[in-house]
């Protein structure tokens, strides 16, 4: 069965510091696509990234980078960094070719506040 | 570019009153699909359309109708809202079932049962 778990619901930083968004998946296809979304305050959702299953390499966009590890089944989001703009909920998502549904499995989020 | 255009943004209804929830894309995608976010629930699928004429359930249908007439257009109706349906309502599309692209969302319908 597919799952992504988010364990952390809330999060508080303080401007300038890093963060970490923990993200862990469940899937049993070889094939699978992984997201993060980002629902700002007035909320809708903004798509950040999608990484396949075939491709660990890390990647790095501005202050933003994420670590996708298939041994631990993670896919975590790291912002370097924050600003009071990032404050947001922000969903990690799992799409895999054996959905009958053909539908996206979302986490149940993460709240960051980021304070000034 | 429009994307998916979804209205009422907002709406307030009474227990046992009916709606439809409007949404619509331009980008002629075949998968349409409506989800429900409630706190700390994350997204919950309610249904969706492989295309035209053809619409399924998702994991929490009950309460709710769809149809799929135009590859444009995928209303959603609460037949006899209750309390429990209180939450904002997000509808989706992609390419087709089977495409790893990223979902397009409409900007929400946030949704109140009295």
């Amino acid at each position: 069965a597919q799952k992504v778990t988010q364990a952390q619901t809330e999060i508080s930083v303080v401007e300038k510091e890093d963060v970490t968004l923990d993200c862990v998946y469940e899937t049993r296809d070889t094939t699978y696509y992984l997201f993060w979304y980002k629902q700002p305050p007035s909320g809708e959702l903004v798509f950040l990234i999608r990484r396949n299953s075939f491709d660990e390499q890390n990647e790095i966009s501005g202050r933003y980078s994420w670590n996708f590890q298939k041994s631990t089944s993670s896919f975590n989001f790291t912002i370097t960094a924050s600003q009071v703009v990032d404050s947001a909920v922000y969903f990690c998502a799992l799409f895999d070719r054996g959905s009958t549904l053909g539908r996206l499995y979302f986490g149940r989020g993460t709240q960051l506040t980021v304070w000034p | 570019n429009a994307g998916v255009t979804q209205t009422p943004k907002f709406q307030v209804l009474k227990t046992g009153q009916s709606m439809t929830l409007q949404c619509a894309q331009d980008m002629n995608h075949e998968y349409m699909s409506w989800y429900r976010q409630d706190p700390g629930m994350g997204l919950r699928l309610i249904h969706y359309s492989v295309g035209a004429g053809i619409t399924d359930q998702g994991e929490v249908p009950n309460g709710y109708n769809v149809s799929r007439s135009t590859t444009e257009d995928f209303p959603l109706r609460l037949l006899s809202a209750a309390p429990s349906q209180t939450s904002v309502y997000f509808c989706a599309s992609r390419p087709n079932r089977g495409s790893n692209q990223p979902q397009h969302f409409g900007d929400g319908t946030r949704l109140s049962i009295l």
